[in-house]
């Protein structure tokens, strides 16, 4: 139990389906964040939401979409993506002192 | 974010032996963090260094941030099979930590 729940775990999707990784922190953490880990890749930050503000956006592509509707909520909405975006994608939450508490993670598989 | 580059990239170790992994960077750092990964797993935090020349320890895990804060390490005394995984070492600004490559550290029993 890591206080950072993710779901789903593992996810099949075609190229031209329309899907959503959910995030949800039980930590009372100000900051949340998406990160993109690949097989041949070092960790990629994707997005950060401090107090529910995106204040970091890395050159990621539109077909990702995040929301923070609350401090504790975090998605990212996923359409019409391309197999190199098959990955496990991390979310994870932070307090002010500035580590990160990983969830278990959504393995994503696009077809 | 603040870029740290980490070596060794893999590490073959008998168990017994001792391991060490190593971060760098050209500019200095305001602090360092240092990540575990099993197998299959997900990053789980070990520890953040913020002073210069700062030295801490988990049990076998010694921890060091270097007097310039440019560099870190952390070694493993006497490894075990339970050691096995990638540690990443991270660091950057508010919110905004970048991560190294990870040292995957291999246990031969």
């Amino acid at each position: 139990e890591t206080g950072v729940t993710q779901t789903p775990r593992h996810l099949v999707m075609g190229m031209t389906n329309k899907k959503s990784l959910k995030c949800e922190q039980h930590l009372g953490h100000n900051a949340m964040y998406w990160y993109k880990q690949s097989a041949k890749k070092p960790l990629e930050l994707m997005f950060v939401y401090s107090l529910e503000e995106r204040v970091e956006n890395n050159s990621v592509p539109s077909r990702f979409s995040p929301e923070c509707p609350n401090s504790s909520h975090l998605f990212l909405h996923l359409h019409t993506l391309q197999p190199e975006d098959s990955a496990l994608y991390l979310c994870a939450s932070s307090p002010q002192t500035g580590e990160l508490f990983f969830g278990e993670g959504s393995r994503l598989t696009v077809l | 974010g603040q870029q740290v580059m980490q070596i060794p990239q893999y590490q073959h170790v008998q168990e017994g032996e001792d391991f060490t992994t190593y971060c760098n960077s050209s500019t200095t750092l305001s602090n360092i963090q240092w990540y575990k990964q099993r197998p299959g797993g997900h990053p789980v935090f070990l520890i953040q260094l913020v002073k210069s020349g700062e030295v801490k320890k988990q049990k076998r895990l010694t921890f060091q941030f270097g007097e310039a804060k440019k560099n870190s390490s952390l070694h493993i005394t006497a490894t075990q099979t339970t050691d096995v995984g990638t540690y990443f070492c991270a660091s950057g600004g508010s919110y905004i930590p970048t991560f190294g490559r990870g040292t995957s550290l291999i246990v031969h029993p």
